[in-house]
């Protein structure tokens, strides 16, 4: 069964720098895709970027960007020059097949991120 | 992306009570999922619609009853709720139920209390 950890249940960034959220996994499957989404305190779960296993680069979306290492089974988010905005929840997600066949995400427990001024 | 709306957005209920969730999706999506997401614990998947055909049921109680009218549209009839039902229910949407990229969408949630 595919599992997803994510070991920081918050973390503090000072406005302007860089951050990395950590996040690994578990899987028996050849071919498989991660996500990163934000949840702010309204509730939404936002995407924000995506790798799949048989990608050659690592994922970036503007000013995230996704350190993915096959062999250590982590893809740890990294966001560059924080801003006020960016505080909120973040989870790591891996696509899985249900036993019907239809496709679901199995979540993390989440990090929370805290940008400070 | 904004494209998936639910309503309402909080509810309050007690035990007896009967309500649904309502979920719209404007992405020209095919498939759509219900999540729970319990306070200190992962989003747990509940149910898949693709082509408006339940393809999914997470063993979840019969006191949730899933309906999809068409592929734009998804309720949660609730009813007999338990307090430990409390929690946010996401509504999700992707092109389909498969495939290398296929990105989640998820609307704001509804926030349950059971009373």
């Amino acid at each position: 069964a595919q599992k997803i950890t994510q070991t920081q249940p918050g973390m503090f960034v000072q406005e302007k720098e860089a951050v990395t959220l950590d996040c690994t996994y578990d899987t028996s499957d050849q071919s498989y895709g991660l996500f990163w989404y934000k949840q702010p305190s309204s509730g939404e779960m936002i995407f924000l970027i995506y790798q799949g296993s048989y990608d050659e680069q690592n994922a970036t979306e503007g000013r995230y960007s996704l350190n993915f290492q096959k062999a250590r089974k982590s893809a740890n988010l990294v966001i560059s020059a924080s801003q006020l905005g960016d505080s909120a929840m973040y989870f790591c997600a891996m696509r899985a097949l249900t036993q019907g066949g239809s496709e679901k995400l199995v979540f993390g427990k989440g990090t929370k991120l805290t940008v400070n001024p | 992306e904004t494209g998936v709306t639910q309503t309402p957005r909080h509810l309050v209920m007690g035990m007896t009570n009967k309500k649904s969730l309502k979920c719209e999706q404007h992405l020209g999506h095919n498939a759509m999922y219900w999540y729970k997401q319990s306070a200190k614990k992962p989003l747990e998947l509940m149910f898949v619609y693709n082509f408006k055909e339940q393809t999914e049921n997470n063993s979840v109680p019969s006191r949730f009853s899933p309906e999809c009218p068409n592929s734009s549209h998804l309720f949660l009839h609730l009813h007999t709720l338990q307090p430990e039902d409390s929690a946010l229910y996401l509504c999700a949407s992707s092109q389909d139920s498969g495939g290398s990229k296929n990105i989640q969408y998820f609307g704001a949630g509804t926030r349950l209390s059971v009373l």
